[in-house]
């Protein structure tokens, strides 16, 4: 069964620093992987998949099949960051999420 | 369009009370799902349902029941409410695309449940 390991549940950085948020999976196949985004009180929103290899509101995520990692990060943090992250894995047309990432940004 | 919709935004049940939470997309999408999710726990399905009158089970589907009588709808029962199932319930919608096409899921606002 797959499996997706997000190993902080709370991350604070100062403004203006470099974010990593860190993700590994477990999983017999080819992976698809995701990182979705909850802002306080909102709901969940995609926010990249690995396949579009996309940057989006200066997140990027590289998918290392040999270190099974897709670790979320941005250069610089903004405090509008300030979220729940979550890594997710599909397989067969199912999610499987990790337990999530709280990122703070201080000033 | 209103997306994925779900009802109610928040309920507070005793203990051995049952209640219906209804999601509600107008996507077409023909996979819906619903998940549970609880601190540092992250989400975790429950139900799920590949198409009008199916239905299968997640990974916590214990205490919870769940019906797709129509397409757009996904019902979530829960027949006889306990404290540990106090919880945010989300409901998610995916449409099905040609094989090897990227589909996204997308989340309903959320339902604070609290059982006392």
């Amino acid at each position: 069964a797959q499996r997706v390991t997000q190993p902080e549940k709370l991350l604070s950085v100062f403004k203006g620093a470099p974010v990593e948020l860190k993700c590994n999976y477990s999983y017999s196949g080819s992976p698809e992987l995701f990182w979705y985004v909850q802002y306080s009180r909102q709901r969940l929103q995609l926010l990249l998949r690995h396949i579009s290899r996309e940057s989006i509101k200066g997140f990027t995520a590289d998918l290392n099949k040999g270190e099974t990692s897709f670790h979320l990060k941005k250069p610089f943090a903004q405090e509008e960051d300030l979220a729940m992250y979550y890594c997710a894995l599909k397989a067969a047309r199912q999610l499987t999420f990790g337990s999530g990432t709280q990122l703070t940004v201080l000033p | 369009n209103a997306g994925v919709t779900q009802t109610p935004k928040f309920r507070v049940l005793k203990t051995g009370q049952s209640m219906t939470l209804l999601c509600a997309q107008d996507m077409n999408h023909e996979y819906m799902y619903w998940y549970r999710q609880d601190p540092g726990m992250g989400l975790r399905l429950i139900h799920y349902s590949v198409g009008e009158g199916t239905t299968a089970k997640g990974e916590v589907p214990d205490g919870y029941n769940v019906s797709r009588l129509k397409k757009q709808n996904f019902l979530l029962g829960l027949e006889s409410a306990a404290p540990s199932q106090t919880s945010v319930y989300f409901c998610a919608s995916l449409s099905t695309g040609p094989v090897g096409s990227y589909n996204e899921q997308f989340f309903g606002p959320g339902t604070r449940l609290t059982v006392l």
